[in-house]
């Protein structure tokens, strides 16, 4: 059976600093996905990391997956309010069907404090 | 953009009904996925489906099944709801069939509530 684990499950932090989301999981898998909850609203995708050693970034946000380790980080480069919200990672585990269900991490809420 | 639709945003229903939860995508994508979301708990599984009548369960299927007539169109079926399927529902999609390297897509879920 898949397990994510994500930490830290609550971050509070303050503007201006920079922070690491780890997501390890338990199986061979070389697909990871990071996506951002807002509350009350649905997921939304952030990053897609395909391979190891694939790094991806986007504003303040930058990803990273290293599938020998099963580790995935998220790291937030000097924090502004608006990056406050719930984070997510899935990893694929794919059962032999035509498509893959995502097993998901329990998330990690964010609170950027000014 | 992608659109996923879910047909209600809260439902409120009793013990023992039987509860259909509707989701349409615009994007002629190949893959629907329902999923349940509880505090603590993250999102986990519950049915996906590959192609128009082909299901596959997740990891909580039981107490649930699914239906997928058409490419654009996959129903949630509560079959006689009970008080531990409160929940927040979501619905996604994605493009391609596996090995995908797009993202699932969601909507914006139904807050579902059984009294």
């Amino acid at each position: 059976e898949l397990k994510v684990e994500q930490n830290p499950l609550f971050l509070s932090m303050q503007e201006g600093k920079n922070y690491t989301i780890y997501c390890n999981y338990s199986t061979t898998s070389d697909r990871l996905y990071w996506y951002r909850q807002d509350p009350g609203k649905s997921l939304e995708s952030l990053f897609v990391l395909l391979s190891n050693g694939a790094v991806k970034q986007e504003g303040r946000l930058m990803a990273s997956l290293d599938t020998k380790a099963r580790l995935s980080t998220l790291h937030i480069t000097a924090a502004v309010h608006d990056l406050s919200a719930t984070y997510f990672c899935a990893v694929d585990m794919y059962s032999g069907g035509g498509a893959d269900g995502l097993t998901f991490g329990k998330g990690t809420h964010l609170i950027i404090q000014p | 953009d992608v659109k996923v639709t879910q047909s209600s945003r809260y439902l409120v229903k009793r013990t023992g009904e039987k509860v259909f939860l509707e989701c349409v995508q615009d994007m002629d994508h190949e893959n629907m996925f329902w999923y349940r979301q509880d505090p603590g708990l993250g999102l986990r599984l519950i049915y996906f489906s590959y192609d128009v009548k082909m299901k596959e369960k997740g990891d909580i299927p039981e107490g649930y099944s699914v239906s997928r007539e058409k490419k654009e169109r996959f129903s949630l079926i509560l079959e006689s709801a009970s008080t531990n399927q409160t929940s927040m529902y979501l619905c996604a999609s994605s493009r391609d069939r596996y090995p995908s390297n797009q993202p699932q897509h969601f909507g914006d879920g139904t807050r579902l509530s059984i009294l």
